[in-house]
């Protein structure tokens, strides 16, 4: 099946440094990558979709200046959290689907962010 | 409106024993897609299961089958032979394939599945 890989799998931080969390596809392409929020015993929230080469597309609410996001190649996207806060403390986790379109979703295993 | 619906918050299954996972879905799409996903302890979404609107028969994966009452809206996940293993949250999603969508899904609320000697 399709492997989704998520670096780092945990990070702690200071409040107002920047956390940069990678999300790669290793063993298909993927035009399209997500990445979602969860709360503790919530649902997936989406925050952004990105597509390789192309500005990504932001949820409303998301503020796109503060969770930064670069797909830069058919296996690789970046979510940057820049001055991070305590509110930010959550769980991320990735997803891609592949090129044929209309693909399943295969997730990452997620980061799990602390912001001191 | 609730796009997905979960009105289980928790189940508690005997090991062995079948359960049913409830999702009811709203939509005026007429192409979209249903998903299961098994979230355990660890975070990591795992995928399970997929029906598409078209589709005739009820999607099966092993133990995992998909009970597609179209009509009804529902797509209720069934497991057989339940493991403890299998002791996770379970979120049902939708993804509706208009030209205007970018594969976005969307997640109910999740289903806390317990299943126990």
């Amino acid at each position: 099946g399709a492997v989704v890989s998520q670096h780092p799998s945990r990070v702690i931080c200071k409040s107002g440094t920047s956390v940069k969390i990678e999300c790669r596809s290793l063993d298909f392409q993927a035009t399209t990558m997500f990445w979602y929020r969860q709360f503790p015993k919530q649902s997936l929230m989406l925050m952004a979709t990105s597509n390789e080469g192309s500005k990504a597309t932001y949820e409303q609410g998301v503020e796109k200046d503060k969770f930064l996001i670069n797909h830069a190649s058919l296996t690789l996207s970046t979510l940057t959290v820049t001055s991070a806060h305590p509110e930010d403390s959550s769980f991320y986790i990735c997803s891609a689907t592949g090129t044929s379109g209309l693909d399943t979703q295969y997730f990452g295993p997620g980061t799990r962010l602390t912001v001191l | 409106a609730q796009k997905i619906t979960q009105t289980q918050p928790g189940m508690f299954v005997q090991e062995k024993e079948a359960v049913t996972l409830d999702c009811t879905y709203d939509t005026s799409d007429p192409s979209y897609g249903l998903f299961w996903y098994k979230q355990p302890s660890s975070g990591e979404m795992i995928f399970l299961i997929y029906q598409g609107s078209y589709d005739q028969q009820n999607a099966t994966e092993g133990r995992y089958s998909l009970n597609f009452q179209k009509a009804r809206k529902s797509a209720n996940l069934v497991i057989s032979a339940s493991q403890l293993g299998d002791s996770a949250m379970y979120f049902c999603a939708m993804r509706e394939d208009s030209i205007y969508n970018t594969d976005k899904l969307i997640f109910g609320t999740g289903t806390r599945l317990q299943v126990f000697p």
